[in-house]
């Protein structure tokens, strides 16, 4: 069965940083690219960014390109998002999912708030 | 960046009726592999999106065949043959053709 179990999320203040992490598991996870989407509180579904199977290609949206970096490692079948310089705006659930073009099984989400 | 514009963005549907969801991009989703990148997901009040359709028409695992995608190009849709109870949310369409990857606002999906 696949899973994915994002963790990292909380309260964190602006300008500050975090680091969530998706645990992988029930697939070869080295064989699929992944992506990290959010939503904010009440808001729709928005992509943050992908990383390809073999990390070789990652892919920002335009809102956290250069504040947010997308990395895995597929010893430990983890993908990571650092994300520095925190802004109000970044406040949402965010998601991992496995896919980057057909996104089929995403984890439960894990929350994080940008807030003084 | 590929706009995607859902319509409409609210749908009360009576239990039993059919429902139908429009998606429309601002280029064609068609990719250079010849493939189309549009998929559907639904999201259940307090739950994950989950993946309905992917590549235009194909069901996934364990969809009722209750939902359909249709479309091609530019102008897809998502319908629903009887609406269940279960079927209430909020759909969205994404496409996966381009970079970056977007989403459409999404639809409620209510009972009436």
């Amino acid at each position: 069965e696949v899973q994915l179990l994002e963790s990292g999320g909380g309260l964190v203040q602006p300008g500050g940083s975090l680091r969530l992490s998706c645990a992988a598991s029930g697939f070869t996870f080295s064989s699929y690219g992944m992506t990290w989407v959010r939503q904010a509180p009440g808001r729709g579904l928005e992509w943050v960014s992908s990383i390809s199977d073999g990390a070789g290609s990652t892919y920002y949206a335009d809102s956290v390109r250069g504040r947010f970096t997308i990395s895995r490692d597929n010893s430990k079948n983890t993908l990571s998002l650092q994300m520095n310089s925190l802004r109000a705006e970044d406040t949402a659930i965010y998601y991992c999912a496995r896919g980057t073009a057909n996104p089929a099984y995403w984890g439960q989400g894990t929350l994080v708030t940008v807030s003084s | 960046d590929v706009v995607m514009t859902q319509s409409p963005l609210s749908l009360p549907v009576t239990l039993g009726q059919p429902a139908s969801i429009s998606c429309r991009s601002s280029q064609s989703l068609v990719y250079s592999d010849g493939n189309t990148y549009l998929n559907w997901f639904q999201q259940r009040p307090g739950q994950s999106p989950r993946r309905l359709i992917y590549r235009v028409s194909n069901r996934d695992s364990g969809v009722p065949d209750r939902f359909s995608g249709s479309g091609s190009g530019t102008d897809f849709t998502l319908k629903i043959s009887r609406v269940e109870a279960e079927d209430v949310g909020v759909y969205y369409c994404m496409q996966g053709t381009h970079w970056p990857r977007t989403f459409g606002q999404g639809t409620k999906v209510e009972i009436k």
